[in-house]
């Protein structure tokens, strides 16, 4: 099955800073690559997501970039601020099978510093 | 927020009691999932759903059962409850599997005493 690692753990930066939080994939033939924000006491949710056909993906001040060669992905926000802190996960499709289900990074903690 | 919910939000029970928490969508989606969340661990993968009747096990499946007899409900039991899944439990759903978005519910928070 897939097996996906996430670095940094832990993240704080200063308001207006950029956060780059990266991930690897085990599988290549992984081909979906989404990107959660988990608010504190809250389930997570998509902020953005990117195809395996697709090298590049931004929407606002968020972009997330795949390197399907090196197997691993990144997630960059730019202009941080506060309400960005929270837990991030990165996540790949599981092709083992049918592609049912996806298999999670252990997550990062942003915290961004007024 | 999408239409899922949990039950119960949050729950103390005893070693070696049962426990069944319940996820319910009104989406109508094929696809429903239950992770744990732990520190230092993330989101894993108990159980998952993709159709009515039709289930698998995901990474942490020791200990847990689930039964999906409807679209809209899936269930998740620990049939003899351990003091080791204490944890935040979070039901998902989504409509194509594992190349689609998945929605999550807002979490149970189970104590195991």
């Amino acid at each position: 099955g897939e097996n996906v690692e996430q670095h940094p753990s832990t993240l704080s930066v200063q308001e207006g800073d950029s956060a780059v939080i990266k991930c690897t994939y085990s599988d290549s033939a992984s081909n979906y690559f989404p990107w959660y924000k988990q608010e504190l006491g809250k389930g997570p949710q998509l902020i953005i997501d990117i195809r395996s056909n697709v090298g590049e993906k931004k929407d606002q001040r968020i972009a997330v970039t795949l390197n399907k060669t090196a197997k691993h992905f990144s997630l960059h926000i730019t202009e941080t601020q506060p309400e960005d802190s929270a837990v991030y996960f990165c996540a790949a499709s599981d092709s083992g099978g049918s592609n049912y289900k996806l298999t999670f990074g252990k997550g990062t903690l942003l915290t961004v510093n007024p | 927020d999408a239409g899922i919910t949990q039950s119960p939000r949050h729950k103390v029970t005893e070693t070696g009691t049962p426990v069944t928490l319940r996820c319910h969508q009104t989406e109508n989606h094929r696809y429903m999932y239950w992770y744990r969340q732990d520190p230092g661990h993330g989101l894993r993968l108990i159980h998952y759903s993709y159709g009515v009747k039709d289930t698998d096990k995901g990474e942490v499946s020791d200990g847990y059962s689930v039964s999906r007899s409807k679209t809209e409900d899936f269930l998740l039991t620990l049939e003899s409850a351990t003091s080791s899944q204490t944890s935040v439990y979070f039901c998902a759903i989504s409509v194509e599997g594992g190349n689609t978005e998945a929605f999550f519910g807002q979490g149970t928070r189970l104590t195991v005493v």
